[in-house]
C-alpha cells in the first residue's frame, strides 16, 4: 500500500468552482507538503505545516488554501479555480527533525477551462 | 536570490553506458542535497542523498559527487537500463531555509537500445 496518498488523482473543473485536494500519509510523519509541477518547472511550493497547529506559505500560496485535520491529512483548496492553475499537485511528507529527504504522493492532474 | 540548475534538460545515454547528470546550485549555506528520480504519471521519488560533509556517496548503481568549492553535484547511474528512463532532479535544503527543500528544473534521461 502506498504511503502517501492523494485523491482525485485526476479533476476537470470549470473557471470559478471550488476544489479540494486531500492528501493522506501513513508513514507517521509530522511534516506535510503542497506542490505544483508545471511542465519544463521544478517543484514549488504552495503550502506546507510542520504539525497540526502550525500551517506556513510557500512560494506560491496565493490563490490556495490548506487544512491540516490530523497528523495524516493535509487538504488543498482552490477557492475560485482558474485555467492558469492547471498543473500537476503533488504531497509529500517528511519526519520531524530537520533535513531529511521529502516521500511524494502520486499526484493529482488538474484542469480548469 | 537561490537557485538550483541541470546544465541540459535531455540526457540519452545507450543502454549499459553510465550515465552523469549534474546540478549547480548556488547557495554556499546549503547543507543537504538530494535526487529525485520521476517517471512519467508518478510523483518523485528519493534516490539517493548526501550531506554537506561528505564529497561522494554510493548506492546500489547510483553515485552522488559533490563539490562544495564550485556548488556542483553530480548523479552518476552506472549500466544504465531501460527502466532508468525518466526525469531526474537535484534539490537542496538548508537550516537557514526553515527547511524548505528547492528542486531544480530537471533532467530528462533518454535510454538508447
Amino acid at each position: 500500500d502506498a504511503d502517501v496518498t492523494q485523491t482525485p488523482r485526476n479533476r476537470i473543473t470549470k473557471t470559478g468552482k471550488r476544489i479540494m485536494l486531500e492528501c493522506s500519509q501513513t508513514k507517521g510523519h509530522d511534516r506535510m507538503y503542497w506542490y505544483r509541477q508545471d511542465p519544463g518547472l521544478g517543484l514549488r511550493l504552495i503550502y506546507y505545516s510542520f504539525d497540526v497547529k502550525d500551517i506556513n506559505k510557500g512560494e506560491i500560496s496565493d490563490g490556495y488554501s490548506v487544512s491540516r485535520q490530523a497528523q495524516a491529512k493535509f487538504s488543498l483548496s482552490l477557492e475560485s479555480a482558474i485555467p492558469n492553475q492547471t498543473a500537476l499537485y503533488f504531497c509529500a511528507t517528511s519526519a520531524v527533525g530537520g533535513l531529511e529527504t521529502q516521500y511524494f504522493g502520486p499526484g493529482t492532474r488538474l484542469l480548469v477551462l | 536570490g537561490e537557485s538550483v540548475g541541470l546544465h541540459l534538460p535531455t540526457l540519452s545515454v545507450q543502454e549499459g553506458d553510465n550515465s552523469i547528470i549534474n546540478c549547480a546550485y548556488s547557495n554556499s549555506a546549503s547543507d543537504y542535497f538530494i535526487w529525485y528520480k520521476q517517471e512519467s504519471g508518478k510523483g518523485p521519488q528519493f534516490i539517493i542523498d548526501i550531506r554537506s560533509n561528505m564529497d561522494k556517496r554510493q548506492g546500489q548503481r547510483v553515485t552522488v559527487l559533490l563539490n562544495k568549492t564550485v556548488k556542483h553535484l553530480s548523479l552518476q547511474i552506472a549500466a544504465t537500463q531501460p527502466g532508468d528512463s525518466a526525469v531526474y532532479f537535484c534539490a537542496e535544503n538548508s537550516w537557514n531555509r526553515d527547511d524548505k527543500i528547492i528542486f531544480g528544473k530537471g533532467t530528462r534521461l533518454h535510454i538508447l537500445p
